[in-house]
């Protein structure tokens, strides 16, 4: 299968902070998810992204799919960020591939 | 927005017994899944669906584990005999041809 691995692992932010976080595959993909696991478990979709770069509102993505790797990055973070983010590869057809996530505190 | 949605929210079950999670998918979407996360772990496959049949399936995916679309808008995933280890958060996605896949809220499953 693909290996998927997201850094850092855990990150801190003060209010109004910027972060990147990254996300690193083995294989070559089509299809690349960005979501936010809120506190109830539920996975929102941020970013649909298989390669270039997109925006909304304060966060932006960017898929590198040569090299292999896709950054997301959080501008001027709230609290309401705080969550676990995950990044999710998919060949057509076959399954998606989790990363072990990040897990994001914002703290007043 | 089209949603994926999930029934029930939350279900506890004892040990042994059958649970059957239900989810509907955004109509007109072609492929399903379901995953699982175990408390605090990484989500995890379980079982993908195209054409009415399992396309793939992950070493979770026992005897225990079967999946059904019995009426073109449900898409149904059913434990024989629940274990703990089966308890979880499940949750149910679906994709259309080269689009983003939308998971549903979830089904926390608690076996006691």
């Amino acid at each position: 299968g693909i290996q998927v691995e997201q850094s850092p692992p855990d990150l801190i932010l003060q209010e109004g902070a910027n972060s990147t976080l990254r996300c690193n595959f083995s294989d070559s993909v089509n299809n690349l998810q960005w979501f936010h696991q809120n506190p109830w478990g539920q996975l929102i979709n941020l970013f649909y992204i298989p390669s270039g770069t997109k925006q909304n509102g304060r966060l932006s993505a960017t898929t590198v799919a040569t090299e292999r790797y896709s950054l997301l990055y959080i501008s001027s973070s709230q609290t309401t960020d705080s969550g676990v983010y995950f990044c999710a590869v998919e060949r057509v057809g076959n399954q998606f591939y989790f990363g072990t996530g990040t897990s994001l505190t914002v703290i007043p | 927005e089209p949603e994926v949605t999930q029934t029930p929210s939350h279900q506890v079950t004892q040990m042994g017994q059958e649970v059957i999670l239900r989810c509907v998918p955004i109509s007109n979407h072609l492929y399903f899944y379901w995953y699982r996360q175990i408390l605090g772990q990484k989500v995890e496959f379980l079982v993908s669906f195209y054409n009415n049949e399992i396309s793939e399936k992950s070493e979770i995916f026992d005897d225990q584990f079967s999946v059904e679309r019995p009426d073109g808008s449900n898409f149904t995933l059913k434990i024989r005999s629940t274990k703990l280890e089966d308890s979880a958060m499940y949750f149910c996605a679906s994709r259309g041809d080269g689009t983003e896949a939308f998971f549903g809220q979830g089904t926390r499953l608690t076996v006691v």
